[in-house]
């Protein structure tokens, strides 16, 4: 595996389950990254890690619960999502909170 | 409140053109300033990127301009090839204590026709 991979690449969920989406950085970055992408929006920064650290929680409703266990992996854990939580939901990473950050291919998440 | 806007959702250029792409941002503290590219079903990619204390930044195909009087830049792709089509987002940064927080356009979806 290279780059920033995401499992899944899609999700379904009811609005009582608990899920989780995983991010996995190849590339020795220690900076990752959670955004949000809905339809015709900008992406939105969610969750900043640096060196394992949470650096920024940007407002994010409590329902979002980021877990970064170590500098290559990131998780999502999600419970009680609702409808308008359905969105691209995208992993980043970079070296040492620089500007250029590469991003994995997402998960799409469906809320029902 | 959005600070990068890229008032073109979507853009069509024939094969070969010049196709322009633009970027107005509101918040002059702004000191780096990125185009990414997304293909569908792939996550954005970076494509080029401009410091604010230069005008223009040029790398092949791909000429990205500054106008910070004006608060506007903009990404030139020349020529224009089929494999360019797919959506463009405009990114910013701002440096708030010690890193800099990415601001993003909502992104212009281009299509490149033979």
């Amino acid at each position: 595996e290279t780059g920033v991979t995401q499992t899944p690449r899609h999700l379904v969920m009811g609005m009582t389950n608990k899920k989780s989406l995983k991010c996995e950085q190849h590339l020795g970055h220690n900076a990752m990254y959670w955004y949000k992408q809905s339809a015709k929006k900008p992406l939105e920064l969610m969750f900043v890690y640096s060196l394992e650290e949470r650096v920024e929680n940007n407002s994010v409703p409590s329902r979002f619960s980021p877990e970064c266990p170590n500098s290559s992996h990131l998780f999502l854990h999600l419970h009680t999502l609702q409808p308008e939580d359905s969105a691209l939901y995208l992993c980043a990473s970079s070296q040492d909170l620089s500007y250029e950050q590469f991003f994995g291919p997402g998960t799409r998440l469906t809320v029902l | 409140d959005q600070q990068v806007k890229q008032n073109s959702p979507s853009l069509s250029v024939q094969e070969g053109r010049i196709s322009i792409l633009n970027c107005d941002y509101t918040n002059s503290m702004f000191d780096y300033f990125l185009w990414y590219k997304k293909y569908p079903a792939e996550g954005p990619t970076f494509l080029i990127s401009i410091s604010s204390i230069k005008d223009k930044n040029e790398d092949g195909r791909f000429t990205v301009f500054l106008n910070k009087s004006a608060k506007h830049l903009s990404l030139h792709i020349v020529p224009s090839q089929p494999g360019d089509s797919a959506v463009y987002f405009c990114a910013a940064n701002l440096r708030t204590d010690s890193w800099g927080k990415l601001q993003f356009g909502a992104g212009t979806q281009v299509v490149v026709t033979p």
